[in-house]
């Protein structure tokens, strides 16, 4: 079972360039987010979708774009790379039932120079 | 605002032995849900134990179960007969129903190390 894949798994840029982490779940779930973790920081939420054409932000969204096109995709772009960008990012989906928990991705570690 | 508040950054416990990791919560919600993740050294993020706010008893899932008191709002996690694969990060989640996005609010994380 696939579950939530997160390409690519590492990723080191320079400062400014653009590009896009993508993430695919193959369960059908309404719910996408994307997460950024920081030490001593927990997962902050940077945005997410309850359904194809539905976007929005969440607590740490600049810098950042969205898009779902389809229920299974939502790549999350870099618009111009920063070194405060440098985290590790998880996309994660689950169903819209309250009790279901969300299934999350590997991740992505990305490093910002 | 809803917030999780984990106030323990570290925490070693002998194996075998039980260990509480502590979470509180702010919320104005009448409905909500809690979740406790495991992120090994490896990163991923594992799904460990899920508590309704109207659950009338603590969750349970095999050595995990939660000490749930909606008064004091706090949802502890309990590790019994703590083993070396243990050792990880754990997260405390909150999701508000009402928001009905799915999305969760997490805390800051406690490290557990389980000393042999």
């Amino acid at each position: 079972n696939a579950g939530v894949t997160q390409t690519p798994k590492f990723q080191v840029l320079k400062t400014g360039q653009s590009m896009t982490l993508q993430c695919a779940q193959d369960m059908n779930h309404e719910y996408m987010s994307w997460y950024r973790q920081d030490p001593g920081m927990g997962l902050r939420l940077i945005h997410y979708s309850v359904g194809a054409g539905i976007t929005d932000q969440g607590e740490v969204p600049n810098g950042y774009n969205v898009s779902r096109s389809t229920t299974e995709d939502f790549p999350l772009r870099l618009l111009s790379a920063a070194p405060s960008q440098t985290s590790v990012y998880f996309c994660a989906s689950s169903s819209g039932k309250a009790n279901q928990p969300q299934h999350f991705g590997d991740g992505t570690r990305l490093s910002i120079l | 605002a809803q917030k999780i508040t984990q106030t323990q950054p570290g925490m070693f416990v002998q194996e075998k032995e039980a260990v509480t990791l502590d979470c509180t919560y702010d919320t104005s919600d009448q409905s909500y849900g809690l979740f406790w993740y495991k992120q090994p050294s490896s990163g991923e993020m594992i799904f460990l134990i899920y508590q309704g706010s109207y659950d009338e008893q603590n969750a349970t899932e095999g050595r995990y179960s939660l000490n749930f008191q909606k008064a004091r709002k706090s949802a502890n996690l309990v590790i019994s007969a703590s083993q070396l694969g243990d050792s990880a990060m754990y997260f405390c989640a909150m999701r508000e129903v009402s928001s009905n996005t799915g999305k969760l609010i997490f805390g800051q994380g406690t490290t557990l190390q389980v000393k042999p």
